[in-house]
C-alpha cells in the first residue's frame, strides 16, 4: 500500500531533551511538510521540502529542525529550545511543492513533553 | 498575510439532515480553497476543493461554494450519515505565497442516530 507513515503514534520525552520525528513517504513525491495541531487551532506549517536537499521555514519554525536527505523520508527535530513541543505533528506530501494540489496525511504522532 | 476564520466550531445534526460549515478569508488575492475531513486518529484527507475561477463545486453527496467577493466559501454535506462524524477543516492559499495553506480552526460534526 502507497502511503505515508509517521512513527511512533505517541511520544514522550523529557523537558530539555532533543526528539526526532519519522516520516517516510512511499508514494514517489517530491514535496513534503511538516505542520503543528494544537486544538482549536488549525494546522501550522513548520517546515516543508519540495524536493530532496532543499527546505523552506514555515510560519512557525522556530525551536525545530528538519532534513531531506532522501526523497522518502523527511524527520522533524523538536529541539529543547521549542517553548511549547507538546502537540500533535502531522506530516504530510505531495507530487509537487505547490500548495494548490492535494495534500496527503500521516496518521499524526503526538508528542508530550514533561 | 492570510487569515482564515472558520464557523461553527461544533455542529451537532440529525442524521439525514444538511450541515453547513462556512469559512471567511482575509486575503483576496488566495485562489485555492480545500476542504479537508479529519477522522480519529488520522490525518487530514482532502474531500473537495475550489478554485477562484468557479463559484460552485459539487461531488456527490459534498459541495462547496465560493464567494470572492464577500471572501468566503462554505462546504455542504447533504443527507448526512453517521459516517460523516468527523473535524472538517477549510483552507485557503495564494500563488503569491508558494501556495502554502492557510488553515482554519476546524469544525467538530457530530451526527445524530
Amino acid at each position: 500500500d502507497g502511503g505515508i507513515t509517521q512513527s511512533p503514534k505517541y511520544l514522550f520525552r523529557k523537558e530539555g531533551q532533543n526528539v526526532t520525528l519519522s516520516c517516510e513517504q512511499n508514494l514517489n513525491h517530491d514535496a513534503m511538510y511538516w505542520y503543528r495541531q494544537d486544538p482549536g487551532q488549525g494546522l501550522r506549517l513548520i517546515y516543508y521540502s519540495q524536493i530532496v536537499n532543499d527546505f523552506q521555514k514555515g510560519d512557525i519554525a522556530e525551536g525545530y529542525s528538519v532534513s531531506r536527505e532522501k526523497k522518502e523520508s523527511f524527520p522533524l527535530t523538536v529541539t529543547s529550545a521549542q517553548k511549547n513541543p507538546t502537540a500533535f505533528y502531522l506530516c504530510a506530501s505531495s507530487i509537487a511543492g505547490s500548495g494548490d494540489i492535494e495534500q496527503y496525511f500521516g496518521p499524526g504522532t503526538r508528542l508530550t513533553v514533561t | 498575510g492570510e487569515n482564515v476564520e472558520q464557523h461553527p466550531s461544533t455542529l451537532s445534526v440529525q442524521e439525514g439532515d444538511s450541515a453547513v460549515i462556512k469559512c471567511t478569508y482575509s486575503d483576496s488575492a488566495s485562489n485555492y480553497f480545500p476542504w479537508y475531513k479529519q477522522e480519529l486518529g488520522k490525518g487530514p484527507q482532502l474531500i473537495i476543493d475550489i478554485r477562484s475561477n468557479v463559484g460552485e463545486k459539487k461531488d456527490q453527496r459534498i459541495a462547496v461554494t465560493l464567494n470572492k467577493t464577500a471572501k468566503h466559501f462554505s462546504l455542504h454535506i447533504t443527507e448526512t450519515q453517521p459516517e460523516d462524524s468527523a473535524v472538517y477543516f477549510c483552507a485557503a492559499s495564494r500563488m503569491d505565497s508558494n501556495y502554502q495553506l492557510i488553515w482554519g480552526a476546524g469544525t467538530k460534526l457530530i451526527i445524530k442516530p
